[in-house]
């Protein structure tokens, strides 16, 4: 079965820390991988998209890398503000069910920036 | 562009009535699909569409039935709603599956009694 895992579930830092989201996959096979960001009973705001043949995306302070070979991919925050404060979700396109790129989620880590 | 829009954003129902979630799009996206979100669980894909008049199922289908006469809508029939279709509904969007990012709705919160 196709999985994504986040780890760690939930990350509290001091504003201005550098920090980085981790994201595995069981499909070296993957199409893509995006990572979204949801605040408290919102929608899906997407952040970044990284096709499987790139290695990484910038976005500001925003840095994702993808490694197909190891099935992982980070999402790295510079100087982190209490903005940056949500929910942060990353999903891979991947086969499954007979279909081709369909996203599959993680849970998704809490991210909690202190003032 | 309104983007992706969501109708309604709150609903009850009661075990056993029916209803019908409205999503529409205004970016001329070929892909569609409808995902519920639950604590514990994530986004789990119900169904979607490749574009009009072609659809499929994704990982918890039962329960749910969707049509895609338009590229614009792709609404999400519930035919007898049960306490556990209580969730979050989200609709997204994408010119297609693979190479592009999805945009999502608002989401519709749903509680079945």
């Amino acid at each position: 079965k196709q999985e994504v895992t986040q780890i760690p579930a939930a990350l509290s830092v001091p504003e201005g820390e550098n920090l980085v989201l981790n994201c595995s996959f069981t499909d070296s096979a993957i199409y893509n991988l995006q990572w979204f960001r949801q605040d408290p009973g919102k929608g899906l705001t997407s952040l970044l998209l990284i096709q499987s043949s790139q290695r990484e995306q910038t976005s500001g302070r925003l840095n994702a890398s993808l490694d197909k070979s190891s099935g992982r991919s980070t999402l790295y925050i510079a100087a982190s503000q209490p903005g940056d404060s949500a929910t942060y979700l990353c999903a891979g396109g991947m086969n499954y069910g007979g279909s081709q790129g369909n996203l599959i989620f993680g849970k998704g880590t809490k991210l909690s920036v202190k003032p | 562009n309104a983007g992706v829009t969501q109708t309604p954003k709150f609903q009850v129902l009661k075990t056993g009535q029916s209803m019908t979630l409205q999503c529409a799009q205004d970016m001329n996206h070929e892909y569609m699909s409808w995902y519920r979100q639950d604590p514990g669980m994530g986004l789990r894909l119900i169904h979607y569409s490749v574009g009009a008049g072609i659809t499929d199922q994704g990982e918890v289908p039962n329960g749910y039935n969707v049509s895609r006469s338009t590229t614009e809508d792709f609404p999400l029939r519930l035919l007898s709603a049960a306490p556990s279709q209580t969730s979050v509904y989200f609709c997204a969007s994408s010119p297609d599956r693979s190479n592009y990012e999805q945009y999502f709705g608002p989401g519709t919160r749903l509680t079945v009694t």
